[in-house]
C-alpha cells in the first residue's frame, strides 16, 4: 500500500518568506508526527497529532512554526519569516495509534528546505 | 537528550553478520527498545523492537541483555544495501522518539 507521502521533496526559499510543507499519512493512521533533521544529526521531534488535535507541540522551536491537521489526515507544517537556520530536512511519520509503547512510526522521505 | 549511546561508525564485510551495539543503562521497566535505519536521502525505516525477550523478523534479530542495559542488532548476512545510519531508541508509553546520532554502518565489498 501507499506509504507516507511528503510534498514537495525540495523547497528553496528566500529568507523572510513563508513556506508550507505537506504530509499525507498512511490511510487509517490516527497519529502523525513531524521531525526536523539537520545534516549529520538524527531526527528531532517537533509536533505530534492524535487525530485533528496537536497532542504534543513541545518540539516546535518558536512561534514561527505552526502545524495543522484539520480533518485528521493530511497535515501541513507552516513556517513564517523563514531564517537560514531553518534549512533542514523535514520528516513526517504516521502510526496506527499514538502514545502507546508499541506503536511503530512509518516515515516519509522528507522535504529538504533550503533558505537562502 | 537520547537515552542511548552507540558507536559513531562501524564497518562490516559483505555477507558477514553485522552486530550493532547499543547502551541504554538508564532504561526503565516499561521502555521498549526500537531500531530504525536511514539510508541516504530517505526517511528512517523501522527494523525491529523489543521489551525483554530477544526478537527476530525478516530483517534482523534483536538481542537484549538480561539486565536490559544494552542490546545488539544483528543483520545476519549484510549486503551493500544495508549501508545506512542505524538508530537505537528507547521509548515508554506517551513518550516521543528521541533519536541520537546513530551508528553509520558501511558494508564493504
Amino acid at each position: 500500500g501507499a506509504g507516507v507521502s511528503q510534498t514537495p521533496s525540495n523547497k528553496v526559499t528566500e529568507k523572510g518568506k513563508y513556506v508550507e510543507l505537506r504530509c499525507d499519512p498512511i490511510s487509517g493512521h490516527t497519529a502523525l508526527y513531524w521531525y526536523r533533521q539537520s545534516l549529520g544529526q538524527g531526527p528531532e521531534f517537533l509536533i505530534y497529532f492524535q487525530g485533528t488535535g496537536a497532542a504534543d507541540d513541545s518540539g516546535l522551536p518558536n512561534d514561527r512554526f505552526f502545524a495543522v491537521r484539520p480533518e485528521g489526515s493530511v497535515s501541513t507544517l507552516k513556517i513564517q519569516r523563514t531564517e537560514r537556520g531553518d534549512s533542514a530536512v523535514y520528516l513526517c511519520a504516521s502510526s496506527e495509534t499514538g502514545g502507546r509503547a508499541k506503536n511503530i512510526q512509518y516515515f516519509g522521505a522528507g522535504t529538504r528546505l533550503s533558505v537562502l | 537528550d537520547a537515552k542511548t549511546t552507540q558507536p559513531p561508525s562501524m564497518d562490516c564485510a559483505e555477507g558477514r553478520a553485522a552486530n550493532l551495539p547499543c547502551n541504554h543503562s538508564t532504561i526503565s521497566g516499561n521502555e521498549y527498545v526500537y531500531w530504525y535505519r536511514q539510508i541516504h536521502s530517505q526517511g528512517p525505516q523501522y527494523i525491529i523492537h523489543g521489551l525483554k525477550n530477544n526478537e527476530t523478523n525478516e530483517m534482523a534479530s534483536l538481542i537484549i541483555t538480561e539486565d536490559r542495559k544494552s542490546s545488539t542488532l544483528i543483520l545476519p548476512h549484510a549486503t551493500l544495501r544495508d549501508t545506512a545510519v542505524y538508530y537505537c531508541i528507547v521509548r515508554d508509553y506517551g513518550q516521543n522518539f528521541v533519536f541520537g546520532p546513530g551508528t553509520r554502518l558501511s558494508v564493504l565489498p
